[in-house]
């Protein structure tokens, strides 16, 4: 069980669209559609923006939406926003009841 | 409202063994969905550590598996991870969550900063 692959930072201006990959394998991401993705403020608890690759739990601004393609999983955040400044986390399913998260993005709105 | 609240020690010894407790309100633990532990060293990203179902059952990390234990206190509403033999490498901050479907952890504790340190 190995974690998933994200890239260490993204960043956009306010308005513009990002993209944030999280790679696995058919093991985990490209095996099931049981993709998380959660957001983190500094010195917070992370929070659930996205579940089973395209789900947005209540409350959560339709900015934020989910895609999986093969073996890689995206979290695009559409109209960026000041308060999207973040770390972002995926995680999926890995089969026998194990969970795998990714490594984090960081992401700075400029 | 749901809310969970870890406690525990904040300082182990190396070798020793680390125990927290999650305490749930807001919420029956006996009622279902599954109780989960994770954690984040810090500036690191977040490591899954276990979970446990309302039956009891238990799913740990393979890499972690050797040396943790999770367990409910239903009377309590309350649910506990032990990890044994503890190093540096086991510093980290420590969340509790409730989780439902496959891996999806909708409520959380504030965390709670366990230092590994003699």
């Amino acid at each position: 069980q190995s974690a998933l692959t994200q890239p260490p930072s993204a960043s956009g201006s306010p308005g513009q669209s990002v993209t944030i990959s999280c790679t696995g394998t058919s093991s985990d991401v490209g095996g099931y559609n049981y993709v998380s993705w959660y957001q983190q403020h500094p010195g917070k608890a992370p929070k659930l923006i996205i579940y089973e690759v395209t789900k947005r739990p209540s409350g959560v601004p339709d900015r934020f939406s989910g895609s999986k393609s093969g073996n890689t999983a995206s979290l695009t955040v559409s109209g960026l926003q000041a308060e999207d400044e973040a770390d972002y986390y995926c995680s999926s399913y890995a089969g026998s009841n194990t969970l795998s998260f990714g490594g984090g993005t960081k992401l700075t709105v400029l | 409202q749901v809310q969970l609240q870890e406690s525990g020690p904040g300082l182990v010894k190396p070798s020793e063994t680390l125990s927290l407790t999650c305490a749930v309100s807001g919420y029956s633990i006996s009622s279902g969905y599954y109780w989960g532990w994770i954690r984040q060293p810090p500036g690191k990203g977040l490591e899954w550590i276990g979970n446990i179902y309302h039956s009891g059952n238990t799913y740990c990390n393979p890499s972690l598996k050797s040396r943790v234990t999770i367990s409910v206190d239903t009377s309590k509403n309350q649910f506990s991870l032990k990890v044994t033999s503890v190093t540096a490498a086991d510093t980290a901050v420590y969340y509790c969550a409730r989780g439902w479907l496959l891996g999806n952890f909708d409520y959380w504790g504030q965390g709670t900063l366990v230092t590994v340190s003699s």
